[in-house]
């Protein structure tokens, strides 16, 4: 039973690119939140897709946006990529019925902005 | 912002010996969990303990709530250079019926053989 899988596991863009991290959820999850970890500190909530609407939303600004498919999967886009989004991205999926202890996260995507 | 806040930020500690880590928060709760990182990598939830809970075992770790202080503490029994990790300490912050765990900055552990 495949867990959350995470691609790229490493990613270099440069100032001002776009970047596209993408996610698959552990089979039978149906929800999908995306949390941002920088060096140092605890992961930070972006947001939460269901029925590949956004469901939830911390607190990012609009240059942070995802897209959830039919299959479950989802990707988080960054544009106008700042030197501050260097940064772990980790994906979680968890049941929409389920409490917060469902969550099951992937290793991540790590993003180093130059 | 982040509810959970763990203390210490970082405990070196000899193989053997037991480590206990604090987490503090700021508003009610429905559960806390703890979770562990190695390296970077991605978390892996340890343990929860629901907010009418005050202690909750799984194999060595031992986990203590206090909702009357807002704390909780980790404490991991005859530690092994494999525990070497950051923990975390997340609680759930409920919105729209979805419940959302909010990590602290956690407490790097290292275990020295």
């Amino acid at each position: 039973d495949a867990g959350v899988t995470q691609s790229p596991t490493h990613l270099i863009k440069t100032r001002g690119q776009q970047v596209t991290l993408r996610c698959s959820p552990k089979s039978g999850h149906d929800t999908v939140s995306w949390y941002q970890q920088a060096l140092g500190q605890g992961p930070q909530f972006i947001f939460q897709y269901y029925e590949e609407e956004e469901r939830q939303r911390g607190n990012f600004p609009d240059r942070f946006s995802g897209h959830q498919f039919p299959n479950y999967s989802s990707e988080l886009n960054v544009n106008a990529l700042l030197l501050g989004d260097s940064a772990l991205y980790l994906c979680a999926s968890s049941l929409v019925s389920g409490n917060s202890y469902g969550y099951t996260f992937g290793s991540g995507t790590r993003l180093t902005v130059v | 912002s982040q509810q959970g806040e763990e203390d210490p930020q970082a405990l070196s500690i000899q193989e053997g010996e037991n480590a206990t880590m604090n987490c503090s928060y700021k508003t009610s709760i429905n559960n806390l969990q703890w979770y562990r990182q190695n390296s970077g990598r991605g978390l892996v939830h340890l343990i929860l303990i629901r907010s009418n809970e005050r202690e909750k075992h799984s194999g060595r770790l031992r986990v203590t709530l206090d909702t009357s202080k807002k704390s909780s503490s980790l404490l991991i029994t005859a530690s092994r250079a494999a525990d070497t990790a950051s923990y975390f300490c997340a609680t759930d912050s409920s919105s729209g019926g979805s419940y959302i765990p909010t990590f602290g900055r956690g407490t790097s552990l290292i275990v020295h053989p």
